[in-house]
């Protein structure tokens, strides 16, 4: 089974709407991390929790809320989603001695 | 500030050597990731240098030079699979967040 799971793995939706894409960890790992990637932008940080009780925004929030539910669950919402969300977005957590990163497979959404 | 460089894009032969270069400009510099991505797919780690010299797991090695802010991955007997996107990433500050750059797509030919 993978470490780190993410439903769903394609959504269309439309303006407007609230989604919630959500990731799973087996790893044990205390650190998550939700990026968004465009294509000629790379990944982009969106937020990020330490622990349970430590979240953290990233570079890009704005339009974005997450809710770390436990320490294998990181939540990511968008609350009125607009065009320009459309992106992939994948979830990672972290080895705490190595900072190596694990990603999940993504989630690919498009906001019409 | 913080700044990540590498090539946008590369080609090379089956069979043969490529060199991926990285520049690298963060404060409080911890240490450099290198990450494969196939196209539509996740990152995954391939490797990670902490200490200047050359790291060598299987074809692939990689090599760091703190004091100049570089590093390269090192792709040998490329094979067509090798055709992916290669991220540089560095991990700074106290927070120790990665700084990602934006990739270089490499096209393995036959």
């Amino acid at each position: 089974d993978a470490d780190v799971t993410q439903t769903p793995r394609n959504r269309i939706t439309k303006t407007g709407k609230r989604i919630m894409l959500e990731c799973s960890q087996t790893k044990g790992h205390d650190r998550m991390y939700w990026y968004r990637q465009d294509p000629g932008l790379g990944l982009r940080l969106i937020y990020y929790s330490f622990d349970v009780k430590d979240i953290n925004k990233g570079e890009i929030s704005d339009g974005y809320s997450v809710s770390r539910q436990a320490q294998a669950k990181f939540s990511l919402s968008l609350e009125s989603a607009i065009p320009n969300q459309t992106a992939l977005y994948f979830c990672a957590t972290s080895d705490p001695i190595t900072e190596t990163q694990y990603f999940g497979p993504g989630t690919r959404l498009l906001v019409l | 500030g913080q700044n990540i460089d590498q090539p946008t894009e590369m080609t090379a032969t089956e069979g043969a050597i490529v060199q991926i270069n990285c520049t690298y400009q963060t404060s409080g510099f911890n240490g450099l990731f290198w990450y494969q991505q196939h196209a539509g797919e996740a990152p995954t780690f391939l490797s990670y240098n902490v200490l200047d010299g050359l790291e060598e797991k299987g074809r692939f090695s990689s090599f760091l030079s703190r004091s100049k802010g570089y590093s390269y991955l090192l792709l040998k007997e490329l094979q067509m699979k090798d055709s992916a996107s290669y991220l540089c990433a560095a991990s700074g500050g106290n927070n120790r967040k990665l700084i990602w750059g934006l990739g270089t797509s490499l096209a393995v030919n036959p």
